[in-house]
Formats: structure tokens, sequence, C-alpha cells
């Protein structure tokens, strides 16, 4: 299974771009990188997931280099809302994968 | 959007006592996820369950523990005889196939 590392914790003002970074040198070919959120008391939410280059959807753009050992999850125009904590997965995409979730990236939107 | 229920949303049990904590998983989905949460820790593995038998667990799942899809629609996590240390908030996950899985919103467990 992957390492991955991510920021412990990140500050951003509201309606700025917000980018974090995930290292998972570690990743294999059929590897998978997985993005969830998770705000207090809730369960996490898938946010996006992507293999290679880039991948764009309602809520964020994942950005995957070519050599696969790093993303980024951007997050456009940020809120208080999106204050929460975004945990960085890799591993393969078929079902029955358990997902391990690491400490995460703390975000918190300053108004 | 369909989503994953959870009930119920609290549960407070004395330690010792059976628990069923109740999942209803997005309706096409095929595999069916346990986590847990205690406060202020990760989101650990519980179970996984696929094809009406469990597929992998992790050290977590004792013989305390047990899950059931008992028809087409719910998934159960029965807890046998609680102990304090299962106090933690309890998430049902669920996946069609490729792709994410996708969560409920928890019952939070309280063993006294």
């Amino acid at each position: 299974l992957a390492k991955t590392t991510q920021p412990i914790s990140m500050d951003s003002y509201e309606g700025q771009e917000v980018n974090i970074t995930c290292s998972h040198n570690n990743i294999a070919t059929n590897d998978y990188i997985t993005w969830y959120q998770q705000f207090p008391s809730q369960g996490p939410r898938f946010i996006i997931q992507g293999y290679k280059t880039k991948v764009t959807n309602e809520v964020a753009s994942l950005f995957i280099p070519a050599d696969r050992k790093s993303s980024t999850l951007s997050l456009p125009r940020v809120s208080l809302s999106d204050t929460a904590v975004y945990y960085c997965l890799v591993g393969d995409r078929r079902g029955n994968e358990k997902l391990t979730f690491g400490t995460g990236t703390r975000l918190t939107i300053i108004p | 959007e369909p989503e994953v229920t959870q009930t119920p949303s609290h549960q407070v049990t004395q330690m010792g006592q059976e628990v069923i904590l109740r999942c209803v998983p997005i309706s096409n989905h095929l595999y069916f996820y346990w986590y847990r949460q205690i406060l202020g820790q990760k989101v650990e593995f519980l179970v996984s369950f696929y094809n009406n038998e469990i597929s992998e667990k992790s050290e977590i799942f004792d013989d305390q523990f047990s899950v059931e899809r008992p028809d087409g629609s719910n998934f159960t996590l029965k807890i046998r005889s609680t102990k304090l240390e299962d106090s933690a908030m309890y998430f049902c996950a669920s996946q069609a196939g490729g792709g994410g899985q996708f969560f409920g919103p928890g019952t939070r467990l309280t063993v006294l």
C-alpha cells in the first residue's frame, strides 16, 4: 500500500484558490489517487479521483504529474464551508479495497 | 442524489450489552464496508463485505463483531458485548465497483 504524505494543516482566506499537495513516492502502476473531505462528526465524502494528468469536477481539480509521485488537490474560490480535513489516499480502484486513512490536512478558511 | 443512510444517529448503551448499527447502502452498489473513528483519531477500517460474505476484516473486527445483509437493502454491524473502548463514530460505506466509496453520516456509539 503506497504511503502518502500531506501537510498537517493549512490556512487560507475566503475567495482564494487552495492547493493541497500529497506525496506518494511508492505509487504502484494500478493505483489511483483519491481525495476525501471530512467535516467534524460526519463521514468522509468522496471528492475526486484520478490516475494521471488532470481531472476536474464541479467541486475540485486534481493535478497529477507524469511521474505520479505526487498530486495536488485544487479547490477554487474557497468559502468558510470548505473548512474540513482533506485526505489523500492511493490504491487500486477496484471494489473491495479497504481505505487506509492518514491524519489528512486540516484546512481552515479564514473570513 | 442517492446516499448512504445510517440509524440510529446516536446510540447509548451499557457495557456488556449488544448493539446493532444499521445502514442502507446506495441501491446499486455491490461492496459494503464498516469503518470507525474514535474521537480525535483516524478513520479505521473494520470490515468489507461482498457477495454476501466478508472479504476482509481488520484486527479490530474480533469475535465480538459481526456483519449481516439480511435483505436486499440493509447492512448491519452487531457488537455482541460492548466495551468502553468501542465508543466511537461508526461509518458505513458502499461502492459501485471502481471509483470512490460513499460514506453514511455515521452512528455515534457511547458505551457507559
